[in-house]
């Protein structure tokens, strides 16, 4: 089983619709959560950081559920610009600094 | 602008080769990362760094070392012992390490090529 597992898609959605990302972990001892977007052949730029208490930043919703180990990552109003791979992000340090990147999840909007 | 630069963007190295990927921030950050990407995959760690003068192997350290003389600075060399050096390079640095000091951010990365 992998340490991160997303689902690869790819999602195609139409302009405005809602779309959510889930991602599970392995690892219970996991610290620090995120969400990184990656364009094609570009570098990955964090998109927001996942708290417990779940966090919103305008269109963009992130979730944790410790629990269950997953975490999630809703769209609203999908733009065409949001067209990019979703890669989440988990951190931990038990002596020893650890990040695991999920393979990512494709997302195409479609006009 | 406060930023990481990579240089090269692209590099083109004969097999058997040894070659050193440029990294620099301004950010002031602590810690500093070194990942490859390969097509169709998550990044995997390489080194990471989180004060001058001191590294870790990260999962993949094989056939790959660094240095981190200065704050800003944390050049990669792609060895010949690197089976497969064909790759993705992404530097990345954060404030340091716990909580939201994990942010990592990212330079443009060097697309390297072995032949």
């Amino acid at each position: 089983r992998k340490e991160v597992e997303q689902d690869p898609g790819p999602f195609n959605v139409p302009e405005g619709a809602t779309v959510a990302f889930n991602c599970t972990y392995s690892n219970s001892a996991s610290q620090s959560f995120f969400w990184y977007r990656q364009d094609c052949r570009k570098e990955p730029k964090l998109l927001m950081s996942v708290y417990s208490s779940g966090n919103e930043d305008g269109r963009f919703t992130a979730q944790l559920n410790r629990a269950s180990q997953y975490i999630s990552l809703l769209i609203r109003d999908s733009k065409l610009s949001d067209s990019a791979t979703y890669l989440c992000v988990v951190s931990l340090n038990t002596g020893g600094f650890k990040t695991i990147f999920g393979a990512g999840t494709r997302l195409f909007v479609k006009a | 602008d406060g930023g990481i630069t990579q240089s090269p963007k692209y590099l083109f190295r004969k097999e058997g080769q040894n070659v050193t990927l440029s990294c620099e921030q301004n950010l002031n950050h602590d810690a500093m990362y070194w990942y490859r990407q390969d097509p169709g995959q998550g990044l995997r760690l390489i080194y990471y760094s989180q004060i001058v003068n001191d590294f870790q192997k990260g999962d993949i350290a094989e056939g790959y070392s660094v240095s981190r003389e200065k704050k800003e600075s944390f050049p990669l060399t792609v060895t010949s012992a690197q089976k497969n050096p064909t790759a993705f390079y992404l530097c990345a640095s954060s404030e340091g390490t716990g909580g939201r000091l994990y942010e990592q951010y990212f330079g443009p990365g060097t697309r390297l090529t072995v032949t």
